[in-house]
């Protein structure tokens, strides 16, 4: 079975802060997805980022970094000096690998709002 | 691209009718999937396609509900009869291939009266 779980709820900083946003997940899989995406109020999905489970390099885009801990099975998510544009709904994405004409099940955490105030 | 395509944009329906979300995935993408959001549920899985093929529908609430895809540019999500508590956000998404990025319509917001 597969879980993800986004403990924090809602989040709220000031302009500028950092905030990281923290994704814990379980799966049985030795090969596996994980996503990010970003819903903003206009509630539209947009992806962020998609990392495998044999790549655990950490990785940084502008002001998004995201940690990737097999050993811990995290895949945090960090924006830094965070804007008010930021204020949006995150969610974590968990998909295992099937074969490789096969496909798999995007499965959602909660998800964390985020509130950045001015 | 125009990205994926997702109509109505918002329906508002009487309890007891059928409900046709209708969507155009990304050209060239192979994987098609439905999602339905509400606040006590979060996002779920309907069902998805590979190639046009259903290869998961355990999402699917009950019998109500049924997805077609009868080909690679068009899908639809049929509610027959609707109930209020199917109100939730419909989102419709196409990838590349299963376990590549999904990439999501903007929704249909359905509301059962």
């Amino acid at each position: 079975a597969q879980k993800v779980t986004q403990a924090q709820t809602e989040i709220s900083v000031v302009e500028k802060e950092d905030v990281t946003l923290d994704c814990v997940y379980e799966t049985r899989d030795t090969t596996y997805y994980l996503f990010w995406y970003k819903q903003p109020p206009s509630g539209e999905l947009v992806f962020l980022i998609r990392r495998n489970s044999f790549d655990e390099q950490n990785e940084i885009s502008g002001r998004y970094s995201w940690n990737f801990q097999k050993s811990t099975s995290s895949f945090n998510f960090t924006i830094t000096a965070s804007q008010v544009v930021d204020s949006a709904v995150y969610f974590c994405a968990l998909s295992e690998a099937m074969t490789t004409d096969s496909w798999g099940k995007l499965q959602f955490g909660a998800g964390t709002q985020v509130v950045v105030t001015p | 691209d125009a990205g994926v395509i997702q109509s109505p944009r918002h329906e508002v329906t009487e309890m007891g009718q059928e409900v046709t979300l209708r969507c155009k995935p990304i050209s060239g993408h192979n994987s098609l999937f439905w999602y339905r959001q509400t606040m006590m549920r979060g996002l779920e899985l309907l069902i998805y396609f590979n190639n046009n093929v259903p290869i998961d529908d355990s999402g699917m609430p009950e019998d109500r509900f049924s997805a077609k895809m009868p080909n690679a540019s068009f899908s639809t999500l049929k509610i027959q009869p609707s109930e209020p508590r199917d109100s939730a956000v419909y989102f419709c998404a196409s990838s590349l291939r299963g376990n590549t990025e999904a990439f999501f319509g903007q929704g249909t917001r359905l509301t059962v009266v």
